[in-house]
């Protein structure tokens, strides 16, 4: 499968702070997802970006599959931004699953 | 739209004990993955299904675990018998089909093994 880095491990930020998490990638793809799994285990969808850029709120987005990179930048963080985010890259040559690395570990403070 | 359902939400069974997990996917939806994920860890893949049709089985340890998806929508996977290292979440995801479209999880099965 593809091999899934992420950086930083850990993160912890005051509220209203900037932040961008990176996700690198050993294989080209045709899909990437980011999710938010939060404190109660379930993993929330961020975005299906394969490649380009997406925004959602305070949160977006970047893809530049030729480079094998992703980054998810969060602004003006909030404590309810707590949790574990995941890059999952799939790739036309590492069957159909979703590939995770370990994740970055946020925690935002009041 | 009704997210992917699953129970139960947790499970604590004694090592040699079995046990099944059962998943109903998004209204639609032809494919339907399990995955297991350990703590401190990123989800992996146990099994993909394709309407009823297994199309990825390859990191199932099939001498304990198995699976089904007889109509080609509702799922369950079974563990006969359980080690402790089985102890882990079971997630059940699902996506219109299994070329490259969005995976959408459920909220997991919580498996403790003592």
């Amino acid at each position: 499968g593809i091999q899934v880095e992420q950086s930083p491990p850990d993160l912890i930020l005051q509220e209203g702070a900037n932040s961008t998490l990176r996700c690198n990638f050993s294989d080209s793809v045709n899909n990437l997802q980011w999710f938010h799994q939060n404190p109660w285990g379930q993993l929330i969808n961020l975005f299906y970006i394969p490649s380009g850029t997406k925004q959602n709120g305070r949160l977006s987005a970047t893809t530049v599959a030729t480079e094998r990179y992703s980054l998810l930048y969060i602004s003006s963080s909030q404590t309810t931004d707590s949790g574990v985010y995941f890059c999952a890259p799939r790739g036309p040559n590492s069957g159909y699953a979703l590939n995770f690395g370990k994740g970055t570990s946020l925690l935002v403070t009041p | 739209e009704a997210g992917v359902a699953q129970s139960p939400r947790y499970k604590i069974i004694e090592k040699r004990q079995s046990v099944a997990f059962w998943c109903n996917p998004i209204s639609g939806h032809a494919t339907l993955y399990w995955y297991q994920q350990i703590l401190g860890q990123g989800p992996k893949l146990l099994i993909q299904f394709q309407n009823n049709g297994v199309v990825d089985d390859s990191q199932l340890p099939k001498d304990r675990f198995s699976a089904e998806r007889l109509k080609g929508v509702d799922s369950t996977l079974k563990i006969q018998p359980a080690k402790l290292e089985d102890s882990a979440v079971y997630l059940c995801a699902s996506s219109l089909s299994w070329t490259a479209y969005e995976q959408y999880f459920g909220p997991g099965t919580r498996l403790t093994v003592t």
